[in-house]
């Protein structure tokens, strides 16, 4: 059974500052990598993906990845109270369908 | 371009009765999926259609829940008979293809079962 672990937070942080979300997966033969935002009551938007090792970046948005020791991360810089939600990392493996995390609720403090 | 359409936002039934969900999604996407997401944990997939035919559904919990794609465009998922435990946002995704980067959502059907 593929996992998806995440921290479930709450994680705050203040206004301006950088938040830092986590994600580890069970399978290594996972290929694609995903970052969905989820407001209350509103469904997962997609953010941000990656395939390779490395950082990707979008923005205030950082995607990093590091295959090796199966971890994912997203990266938002100068954050803002509209940030505040719950980031779920989804992960996939060629054609297979997207496995989720439970999520990180993020909360940017005024 | 439209997005996933998916009706009725919102439904309230007592357990034991039958519900049904549906979705349109995005026009030409092949790939359709149910997800089920109860309160506080993320979508895990129930069913995954390629045009008409099913992919995947291991997850499915097929004594109570059926679903199909006819003509491989909407598609609907029953649940019959619903259990408490079924509360939670079905969610309706669709991609162009199988391994397309990340899924357009639909805005969901939240059911709670009383």
């Amino acid at each position: 059974q593929k996992e998806v672990e995440q921290n479930s937070g709450p994680l705050s942080v203040p206004e301006g500052a950088i938040a830092s979300l986590n994600c580890t997966y069970s399978d290594r033969g996972s290929q694609s990598f995903f970052w969905y935002r989820q407001y209350s009551g509103k469904s997962p938007e997609l953010i941000m993906f990656i395939y390779s090792n490395g950082d990707k970046e979008d923005g205030r948005f950082t995607a990093q990845l590091n295959k090796a020791s199966q971890y994912v991360s997203l990266l938002i810089r100068d954050s803002q109270p509209s940030d505040s939600a719950t980031y779920l990392c989804a992960v996939k493996g060629g054609n297979t369908p997207l496995v989720f995390g439970k999520g990180t609720r993020l909360s940017v403090i005024a | 371009e439209a997005g996933v359409a998916q009706s009725p936002r919102y439904k309230i039934i007592e357990k034991r009765q039958s519900v049904a969900f549906w979705c349109n999604p995005i026009s030409g996407h092949a790939t359709l999926y149910w997800y089920q997401q109860i309160l506080g944990q993320g979508p895990k997939l129930l069913i995954q259609f390629q045009n008409n035919g099913v992919v995947d559904d291991s997850q499915l919990p097929k004594d109570r829940f059926s679903a199909e794609r006819l003509k491989g465009v909407d598609s609907t998922l029953k649940i019959q008979p619903a259990k408490l435990e079924d509360s939670a946002v079905y969610l309706c995704a669709s991609s162009l293809v199988p391994g397309g980067h990340g899924y357009t959502f639909g805005s969901g059907t939240r059911l709670t079962v009383v």
